[in-house]
């Protein structure tokens, strides 16, 4: 099953813009994971941010994770052609061994 | 980093062959591998869960005998689609992790074409 939502589900914008993808989950978590996804590709993991942090920077990556409304920001700062991929959140990764649920994702295409 | 190696990429084949799909962590010993299927533009959905040594534990809905997953070492799972059909032709996933490597690695993916 699903975790939760992700919006917007397609975002187009123009290199050199930031770009922000919001995730929003059901249930309790540990912590919360940032995948990009190239178009026929496996997962790269970008970002893990735990239950008990609000923000976490990771070049120009900011995550943000507010468990009271059960939601995650994804923000890329700067975007670059190369950053065309789609953007999922995961939930459920408590440890190594534990599978992950993931969002519907957003596709982010972003025009040079 | 921890490398997960997923092999073949791409399989097209015709209807009611089996294929074998595999997934394999080069650096790293992982007691549990992940199979995930994703239909175009969409998410991923989990599949199964594979302990090493162990049967598989299947999600609500996948068929065990269609979906056949083996794990017999801390390197190695395989996912043996059974008799494919057209329907099943689709992109999947495997991820391996263990107790401590957080998070999961991902192979980049086979995406089966039955004919």
């Amino acid at each position: 099953s699903q975790q939760g939502e992700e919006d917007p589900q397609a975002l187009s914008i123009q290199e050199g813009e930031n770009a922000t993808m919001n995730c929003s989950y059901k249930t309790s978590i540990n912590n919360l994971q940032w995948y990009r996804q190239n178009s026929g590709r496996g997962l790269v993991h970008l970002i893990l941010i735990r239950s008990n942090e609000r923000e976490k920077h990771s070049g120009r990556l900011r995550v943000t994770l507010d468990t009271s409304k059960k939601s995650s920001s994804l923000l890329i700062t700067a975007s670059r052609a190369a950053d065309t991929a789609s953007y999922f959140c995961a939930t459920g990764g408590t440890s190594g061994n534990t599978p992950l649920v993931f969002g519907k994702g957003t596709r982010l295409s972003v025009i040079a | 980093g921890a490398v997960v190696s997923q092999h073949p990429s791409w399989v097209i084949c015709k209807s009611g062959t089996s294929v074998k799909i595999e997934c394999r962590s080069l650096d790293f010993q992982a007691t549990t591998m992940f199979w995930y299927r994703q239909f175009p533009k969409q998410s991923l959905m989990l599949m199964a869960t594979s302990n090493e040594g162990s049967k598989a534990t299947y999600e609500q809905g996948v068929e065990k005998d269609k979906f056949l997953i083996n794990h017999a070492s801390l390197t190695l799972s395989t996912l043996t689609v059974t008799s494919a059909h057209p329907e099943d032709s689709s992109f999947y996933i495997c991820s391996a992790g263990d107790r401590v490597l957080q998070p999961q690695h991902f192979g980049d993916g086979t995406r089966l074409s039955i004919l």
